[in-house]
């Protein structure tokens, strides 16, 4: 079957760095998606990867190995706004998104 | 750009009724949208794909009788709860993808639906 796993949970203190990731098993690969999503409201793009290696947007990275089925984002210098949920989804061999459970970020001052 | 409209936003309605959602690509021509629906605290789960002039695809255990799918222009689709009962009740999310662009899917805003 087809799975992605992520942690549920995870906590950090505003100006650190944290790393969230995010490992899976699919039928064919045709990207990796990173989306943010805050409480009520819908998700929001933060990252594509579908090459090995790290992508650089502002304060978040992310990271991909194929090989190894795994990627993570790195969020830098924390605010509190970034306490959300980040969503990992696996474009498979049929472009459809497989989509992991989500990890709730706390930031605390 | 590549926005996504959703509308309504939220709505309550009494069991037994039923619920029209559409959602619009404003700015874009979206081929193919897609209906998801979340329950608090779980992630996102697809309900059906979409496609412009054709029947939607549903996910295996989604009703297509009760969730009404019609998307009969690229930039809107409509998702309809028929006879909805409270166990209906969910955020509704729908996203869309730019025709011939990449494989990024944009949402829109969601709907929250109560049925009493």
């Amino acid at each position: 079957g087809q799975n992605i796993d992520q942690p549920t949970e995870m906590t950090a203190t505003e100006g650190a760095i944290v790393q969230i990731n995010c490992t899976y098993q699919t039928s064919g690969f045709n990207g990796l998606f990173w989306y943010q999503q805050h409480a009520g409201e819908a998700p929001t793009f933060l990252s594509y990867n579908v090459l090995d290696g790290l992508e650089e947007k502002g304060r978040f990275s992310s990271f991909l190995s194929r090989s190894k089925g795994y990627s993570y984002l790195l969020l830098k210098e924390l605010q509190m706004k970034d306490s959300a949920s980040y969503l990992c989804a696996v474009m498979d061999s049929n472009y459809q998104l497989i989509w992991g459970a989500g990890t709730k970020l706390i930031i605390k001052p | 750009g590549a926005v996504v409209s959703q509308h309504p936003s939220w709505v309550i309605c009494k069991s037994g009724t039923s619920v029209k959602i559409e959602c619009r690509s404003l700015d874009f021509q979206a081929t193919t949208m897609f209906w998801y629906r979340q329950f608090p605290k779980q992630s996102l789960m697809l309900m059906a794909t979409s496609n412009e002039g054709s029947k939607a695809t549903y996910e295996q255990g989604v009703e297509k009788d009760k969730f009404l799918i019609n998307h009969a222009s690229l930039t809107l689709s409509t998702l309809t709860v028929t006879s909805a009962h409270p166990e209906d009740s969910s955020f509704y999310i729908c996203s869309a993808r730019i025709s011939g662009g990449a494989e990024e899917q944009f949402f829109g805003p969601g709907t929250r639906l109560t049925v009493l």
